[in-house]
């Protein structure tokens, strides 16, 4: 079934070390998310990308990096993460066949910072 | 983003009564999408709403989208346990983002 991956599912890092999340799709969408979703709040947007261009959130800290090598991956990077920055990271794609298509969400990787 | 205000925050029901969760806007809404988060889970698309005044039916979820395109409602009769979750309304804007309300977070006493 074509769907959205993401791993690893749980991720434990320490303080200041960083870390890489990845996904991946089968849905061959144009348009792959990264969110932050905290508990009990929202899914908050950090960047996206359309094809190759990158659209960065004015407020996501320059702490949190983005890499799509290709049509099916994409990459989060935390290069130094903080405590605040234990949540559940959220992958989704878009076919973008038109500005507000669909989004298909991954399952998610809860993230712990000790 | 322009925001989407979404009440009531939180609802607990008993098993087989019904529950309506709203989302407003203070501008117009070119549509509106609503997703279901299951706890642990991912949030999950149910519907999108496009025209004034629209009304589409899942089963026992009724999504409607007001004349003026500025709210919209999700109500769901006679709930069962399955039903539990968060349920976001998301306003689609440009640039291909959605900007999610804050979600009304279901609970169904059996």
């Amino acid at each position: 079934d074509a769907m959205v991956i993401q791993n690893p599912r749980y991720q434990v890092t320490q303080f200041g070390k960083p870390v890489t999340l990845s996904c991946s799709q089968t849905l061959n969408h144009n348009v792959m998310y990264w969110y932050q979703q905290k508990s009990s709040q929202a899914p908050k947007l950090l960047f996206h990308y359309y094809d190759k261009d990158f659209n960065n959130e004015a407020d996501t800290p320059d702490n949190f990096q983005s890499r799509r090598p290709n049509t099916s991956f994409c990459f989060l990077d935390i290069r130094s993460p903080g405590l605040g920055d234990a949540a559940m990271y959220l992958c989704a794609t878009s076919r973008a066949g038109a500005q507000s298509d669909t989004q298909y969400f991954g399952p998610g990787t809860r993230l712990t910072v000790l | 983003g322009q925001q989407v205000m979404q009440i009531p925050q939180y609802q607990h029901v008993q098993e087989g009564e019904d529950f309506t969760t709203y989302c407003n806007s203070s501008t117009t809404l070119s549509n509106i999408q609503w997703y279901k988060q299951r706890p642990g889970g991912h949030p999950v698309f149910l519907i999108q709403l496009v025209k004034s005044g629209e009304v589409k039916k899942q089963k026992r979820l009724t999504f409607q989208f007001g004349e003026a395109k500025k709210n919209s409602s999700l109500h769901i009769t006679a709930t069962q346990t399955t039903d539990v979750g968060t349920y976001f309304c998301a306003r689609g804007g440009s640039n291909y983002k959605l900007t999610f309300g804050k979600g009304t977070l279901l609970t169904v006493n059996p």
